[in-house]
């Protein structure tokens, strides 16, 4: 089954404390993109790749960082969480286009930054 | 600056009837429009693609409109269902940053 997944789905962690979440497609696309939605402001792009090791910042891409080493993962880093990157994260791939072919979602991650 | 609304936070109808989901923008031109499902708890699913030289998309029980000049899509879902109910999102593309950019959406309440 073609999809997009994501782990872990739910995380509580505290200020401070580095974590990863992982994201993984299975359909050989070669775009990715990491967006967070928050109440009242929509889904907004943390970070995207365009292909194994080309990434870069999308709207909202400070205290997150992402790597691209093979083309079916594209983990996202909090090197140093803090409060207000309490959010719901989406992971998402396409085929090549970053706005001009269907996007396929994960699930979502949960994270509670206390 | 860049804006997309979509008309209602919250729209509510009876079953069978046609819904209509209202996607505006301003200072903007994009040429490609596309349309998501988002269900409590779970990620965005793509439903429909329209691109600026195409006026009318239909997909099953869905239609989607794109008119340029006027800045608005419209997303139709006819003969309502309350299995229809969901978060509808807008998203249009190409973006300033070359991106994807999402509405809000749009909370869509079928009632049997």
């Amino acid at each position: 089954e073609a999809q997009v997944t994501q782990n872990p789905r739910y995380l509580i962690t505290v200020t401070g404390k580095k974590l990863t979440v992982t994201c993984s497609q299975n359909m050989n696309h070669e775009y990715m993109s990491w967006y967070r939605q928050d109440p009242g402001l929509g889904l907004r792009q943390i970070y995207y790749s365009m292909n194994v090791e080309v990434t870069d910042k999308g709207d909202v891409p400070e205290g997150y960082k992402v790597s691209r080493k093979e083309k079916r993962n594209f983990p996202l880093i909090l090197e140093s969480p803090s409060p207000n990157q309490t959010s719901l994260y989406f992971c998402a791939s396409s085929l090549k286009g970053r706005y001009n072919q269907p996007q396929h979602f994960g699930d979502g991650t949960r994270l509670s930054i206390l | 600056s860049q804006k997309i609304e979509q008309n209602s936070e919250a729209l509510n109808i009876q079953e069978g009837k046609t819904a209509t989901l209202t996607c505006n923008y301003t200072n903007y031109s994009p040429a490609y429009l596309q349309w998501y499902r988002q269900d409590p708890g779970r990620g965005p699913v793509f439903l429909l693609l329209i691109r600026e030289n195409e006026k009318e998309k239909r997909k099953e029980r869905l239609k989607v409109t794109f008119d340029t000049t006027l800045k608005q899509s419209l997303f139709h879902i006819t003969a309502s269902q309350p299995a229809d109910s969901a978060t509808y999102l807008c998203a249009l593309g190409p973006g300033s940053q070359g991106n994807l950019i999402f509405g809000k959406g749009t909370k869509l309440s079928v009632k049997p």
